[in-house]
């Protein structure tokens, strides 16, 4: 049982918008920021989002991140097949002193 | 180009160790605390265990603590993780990851069965 809350799948056509919540506590998504990461099996995460919103050089604005209280948003934009991955949120929890993480977003492009 | 290079892992029996390093380069190894993070097969990732850079500090999974040590050598910017009373449930896919700037490693695979 992770602590962050994520939907298992999401699914959309090439070229349609997705969006995908992350679901927390005031003790992490509340007052930390939160990451999100794009990971493909055999490989490094690779972070997509940091301080909530921004987005690391080399990272498409097709890409963008949201927070509202104790939940985080990411949304995708064009999806293009290469975007199928499993995505997570991230952040620090202050009661754990841990790194805390979705259980993953399995995203496929239909 | 930063890198995070880890090695170590493999095929271990139940109540075994292993030790687990990771060589960074590319950064200034000595001012970021480092993490390792795993994930089980099936399973999203989970947090396992952080040093301070000094390696003073050291923060551990309530999963982990008393089996793992986080440790690391500035002087050859590698971090470690000594995994000991290793069990089935400790199979997983373990990364390397700078916690201040948020690199990660490829990873590197450990099993734990008889």
């Amino acid at each position: 049982q992770s602590v962050l809350t994520q939907p298992p799948s999401v699914s959309a056509a090439p070229g349609q918008k997705v969006t995908i919540s992350c679901s927390g506590s005031s003790s992490n998504i509340g007052n930390n920021y939160v990451s999100w990461y794009q990971h493909l099996p055999g490989t490094a995460p690779k972070v997509l989002i940091n301080e909530n919103n921004k987005r690391p050089s080399g990272i498409p604005d097709r890409f963008s991140a949201s927070k509202s209280g104790t939940s985080a948003t990411l949304g995708i934009t064009g999806l293009q097949t290469g975007d199928e991955a499993d995505y997570y949120c991230g952040t620090w929890d202050n009661s754990l002193s841990a790194d805390v993480f979705g259980g993953g977003t399995k995203l496929t492009v239909l | 180009e930063v890198q995070l290079l880890e090695s170590g892992g493999g095929l271990v029996q139940p109540g075994g160790s292993l030790r687990l390093s990771c060589a960074a380069s590319g950064f200034t190894f000595s001012i970021y605390a480092m993490s390792w993070v795993r994930q089980t097969p099936g399973k999203g990732l989970e947090w396992v265990s952080t040093v301070g850079g000094h390696g003073d500090d050291t923060y551990y999974a309530d999963s982990v603590k008393g089996r793992f040590t986080i440790s690391r050598d500035n002087s050859n910017n590698t971090v470690f993780l000594q995994m000991n009373s290793l069990r089935a449930e400790d199979t997983a896919v373990y990364y390397c990851r700078n916690s201040g700037e948020d690199y990660w490693g490829q990873g590197t695979l450990v099993t734990v069965s008889s």
